[in-house]
């Protein structure tokens, strides 16, 4: 149990287009889903913290309208980067939590690469 | 300070040996910790959590000291499939309940 989806699994787009990545929970109901990043030889760091129904809280330094958030039901958050840039290219994570609120189930990742 | 400090590494070590990493945390108000293992360009994946008492699962064992903020990871018996990052993670309630990472440390169990 406890498995979450994201899709895709790498993308690779240019400079100054839009990107969508899903992040889906397959067996459970997410009240609550996070957005990580990930550069190479560094930690995971919170993006933001998305609610079903509410808008997304963004850690400081990170743009909320860049980063767009989307958790519209509890098996689905959608996070686009808008206006890619090159220094956008990175791993993107996504976990989810259900009724064990203190538990995060990690999704395999997103490797973004802008051109 | 960074939230969650832990020794980059790499540690090299060969098969058969223990290996122990550990983890400072600064905020005395963090409430859950977790070690979570992390293989090149894949998700981090749960170890297991950190209780006050101490605890163990098979070779690994974690320990956490709330008076000096620090956890660690034993690994005994290391095999060759221990080979990852290991991330110290804390939770934090400001707000919402949150996971800090720790920046990782690359373990290399050598043949």
């Amino acid at each position: 149990g406890a498995v979450v989806s994201q899709h895709p699994s790498w993308v690779i787009c240019k400079s100054g287009t839009s990107v969508k990545i899903e992040c889906r929970s397959l067996d459970f109901q997410a009240t609550t889903m996070f957005w990580y990043r990930q550069f190479p030889k560094q930690s995971l760091m919170l993006m933001a913290t998305s609610n079903e129904g509410s808008k997304a809280t963004y850690e400081q330094g990170v743009e909320k309208d860049k980063f767009l958030i989307n958790h519209a039901s509890l098996t689905l958050s959608t996070l686009t980067v808008t206006s890619a840039h090159p220094e956008d290219s990175s791993f993107y994570i996504c976990s989810a939590s259900g009724t064990s609120w203190y538990e995060q189930y990690f999704g395999p990742g997103t490797r973004l690469t802008v051109t | 300070r960074k939230e969650v400090e832990q020794d980059p590494g790499p540690f090299n070590v060969p098969e058969g040996a223990t290996v122990a990493f550990n983890c400072t945390y600064s905020n005395s108000a963090s409430q859950s910790f977790f070690w979570y293992r992390q293989d090149c360009r894949k998700e981090p994946k749960l170890l297991m959590s950190v209780y006050s008492s101490g605890n163990e699962d098979g070779r690994f064992t974690a320990q956490l000291n709330r008076a000096s903020q620090y956890i660690s990871l034993l690994i005994r018996d290391s095999k060759l499939s221990d080979s990852a990052t290991y991330l110290c993670v804390v939770t934090t309630t400001s707000g919402t309940y949150k996971y800090i990472f720790g920046t990782g440390t690359r373990l290399k169990v050598l043949a």
